[in-house]
């Protein structure tokens, strides 16, 4: 089964703090994906790395980056968090050209006071 | 950008009744996926479409991949307490990336025992 693991189920952040959140797969998938979460508008892409090194916006990339240094690993960084972060981020990851259907980590709910 | 229409929003059923979401989409899809989504975890993978008429099940579940490959249903058979949760449409467009879906605004699935 493909395992795809965040760091932290819940956190905590101040305003102003940089925050990291870290997804690690084990299938040796080639794309991994980050999105957030809310009530009403359903899940949005905010970046996907379809290699090492290699990294594209998605739909709402404003107010993160990411990092791919390693195939498994997938982060997702908040340089300055603000309280309209405050989501549910949740990874994914899928193999091939990317028809293969995306799986899901169980998210992290970020709260940034 | 693409947009999935997801009908109904929720449905509060009792347990036994038999249960059905669709999707709906302007555009062509190449693929269909439905995910299931359990209070605090991450999204599941149930049923996976390729092809336009395909109907596939997994046990009492059985999607169908629409012939004009502009939208999806899914219907749950004999429901039971633990089929609570949200359900999603995912889709990848035929012209679109590769690597980006569409997803649903989900229908929050309530089961009355």
């Amino acid at each position: 089964d493909v395992k795809v693991t965040q760091s932290s189920r819940y956190l905590v952040k101040r305003t102003g703090e940089k925050v990291f959140l870290e997804c690690v797969q084990d299938m040796d998938h080639e794309n991994m994906f980050w999105y957030r979460q809310d009530p009403g508008l359903g899940l949005r892409l905010i970046y996907f790395s379809y290699d090492v090194k290699m990294k594209e916006k998605g739909d709402i990339p404003e107010g993160y980056s990411v990092s791919r240094e390693k195939k498994e690993r997938f982060s997702l960084i908040l340089e300055s968090a603000s309280t309209n972060q405050t989501s549910m981020y949740l990874c994914a990851s899928n193999t091939g050209g990317g028809n293969q259907p995306q799986h899901f980590g169980d998210g992290t709910r970020l709260s940034i006071l | 950008g693409q947009q999935l229409n997801q009908s109904p929003q929720s449905m509060f059923i009792q347990e036994g009744e038999d249960v059905s979401m669709n999707c709906t989409s302007s555009s062509i899809f190449n693929t269909w996926l439905w995910y299931k989504q359990d209070p605090g975890e991450g999204p599941v993978l149930l049923i996976a479409l390729y092809k336009a008429g395909e109907l596939t099940s997994n046990g009492r579940l059985t999607a169908q991949f629409g012939i004009t490959r502009k939208d999806s249903f899914l219907n749950i058979s004999a429901s039971i307490p633990s089929d609570v949760g949200i359900y999603f449409c995912a889709g990848r467009s035929s012209g679109g990336s590769n690597y980006k879906l569409t997803f649903g605004k989900g229908t929050l699935l309530t089961v009355n025992p």
